[in-house]
């Protein structure tokens, strides 16, 4: 089976743009996570989506949102970036407990 | 609020000798917990798992020991070998009532370094 895929890899944007990712999990996995990793604040939990609906969602202002299709393909849209939305943005497909993450977005800020 | 503590931010270690990982949650509702590798601008890699009902899980090189009553894991990799180098993740799965779902609280990580 292919791994979870993420595009685009790397994101130039300046303050007050938005912006859009884009995760395909593993084949058949239903469940999409996020997460946010900085340096300063590790990896932190975003949200989930599961058959279409958000299952659960971490502490993150409304700026973030996200949605996810039938076919568990899974968007993150994050609006009025701040500089402080530069990060590595990780997506994660799970099956049985167990998450397999993407290789990660690339998110700079300037 | 840290619900998920690695309190050693790195580790150094030679070839050959055991590498041990420590983490500790507070939280009593986490039933599930997931050790991950990482490197840097690449997405962590799944290592190995642990249940709640367990305190030993073995997978090659790698044994993850949980210990309930101290809120305690730790991952043990023997031996270590220089290829081993990088960020280790430890994370909990919250219980609820549809079973574990998608959420994974991380703890900050430790930089192991194997040395030749």
């Amino acid at each position: 089976k292919a791994g979870v895929t993420q595009t685009p890899r790397y994101l130039i944007k300046t303050r007050g743009q938005q912006v859009t990712l884009s995760c395909s999990p593993i084949s058949g996995h239903r469940s999409v996570s996020w997460y946010q990793q900085t340096p300063g604040q590790g990896l932190q939990f975003l949200f989930e989506y599961f058959s279409e609906t958000q299952r659960n969602k971490g502490n993150f202002p409304g700026r973030f949102s996200g949605r996810q299709f039938s076919n568990s393909r899974s968007e993150m849209n994050v609006s009025t970036l701040e500089l402080g939305d530069s990060a590595l943005y990780l997506c994660a497909s799970t099956e049985y407990n167990e998450q397999f993450f993407g290789p990660g977005t690339r998110l700079t800020v300037l | 609020d840290q619900q998920v503590k690695q309190n050693s931010p790195s580790l150094s270690v030679q070839e050959g000798r055991i590498s041990i990982l420590n983490c500790d949650y507070t939280n009593s509702m986490f039933d599930y917990f997931l050790w991950y590798k990482k490197y840097p601008a690449e997405g962590p890699t799944f290592l190995i798992s642990i249940s709640s009902i367990k305190d030993k899980n073995e997978d090659g090189r790698f044994t993850v020991f949980l210990n309930k009553s101290a809120k305690h894991l730790s991952l043990h990799i023997v031996p270590s070998q220089p290829g081993d180098s990088a960020v280790y993740f430890c994370a909990a799965s919250p219980k609820s009532f549809s079973g574990n779902t998608g959420k994974l609280i991380f703890g900050q990580g430790t930089t192991l370094q194997v040395k030749p």
